[in-house]
């Protein structure tokens, strides 16, 4: 079945603790992304990869880092969390970026 | 502004109405267009594709106005399972795609 995995789903983490969300594809697909999503605000892209070791910032890189070292895998990385970065994280991958983008089940990421 | 706009709603209408909404986007050299349907804060799914030409997908028709700029989605028939936010999406560059703030559809029995 072609999915789109995140972990984990649901985190509470304190300010400051490096945390990593994981993402997988089973798809091949070239182009993967990071989304946090606000309420009033839609999805806001934060990184994206074409390809492994090809990555950028998307809208919203502040705080953020992200690594693509094999084509399947693109992890979220947070060294320093802060409460403003409390959100709902989407992966999401994609074959090519004009057709359909396949989303992970979000991260639900709760900073205090 | 937002490179996507829409009309938050919510939409509340009674089965079998037919209810309709738009988006307007500012990038005017956007390649692509979709609607996706997000339900209760659950990822997000690909509802349509929408071409120059309008097309439809059943109960849903998908329009877009490169004139001015915005896309319209219009469902027929409506059923409880269409309760969801439906959102706007416009691929500006190769790289990205845009996302509007969605649009809530509440279809009551």
């Amino acid at each position: 079945e072609a999915q789109v995995t995140q972990n984990p789903r649901y985190l509470i983490t304190v300010t400051g603790k490096k945390l990593t969300v994981t993402c997988s594809q089973n798809m091949n697909h070239e182009y993967m992304s990071w989304y946090r999503q606000d309420p009033g605000l839609g999805l806001r892209q934060i990184y994206y990869s074409m390809n492994v070791e090809v990555t950028d910032k998307g809208d919203v890189p502040e705080g953020y880092k992200v690594s693509r070292k094999e084509k399947r895998n693109f992890p979220l990385i947070l060294e320093s969390p802060s409460p403003n970065q409390t959100s709902l994280y989407f992966c999401a991958s994609t074959l090519g970026m004009g057709t359909e983008a396949f989303f992970g089940q979000g991260t639900r990421l709760t900073v205090v | 502004r937002k490179e996507v706009e829409q009309d938050p709603g919510p939409f509340n209408v009674p089965e079998g109405a037919t209810v309709a909404f738009n988006c307007t986007y500012s990038n005017s050299a956007s390649q692509s267009f979709f609607w996706y349907r997000q339900d209760c804060r659950k990822e997000p799914k690909l509802l349509m594709s929408v071409y120059s030409s309008g097309n439809e997908d059943g109960r849903f028709t998908a329009q877009l106005n490169r004139a001015s700029q915005y896309i319209s989605l219009l469902i027929r028939d409506s059923k409880l399972s269409d309760s969801a936010t439906y959102l706007c999406v416009v691929r500006p560059n190769d790289y990205k795609l845009s996302f509007g703030a969605g649009t809530t559809v509440t279809v009551r029995a």
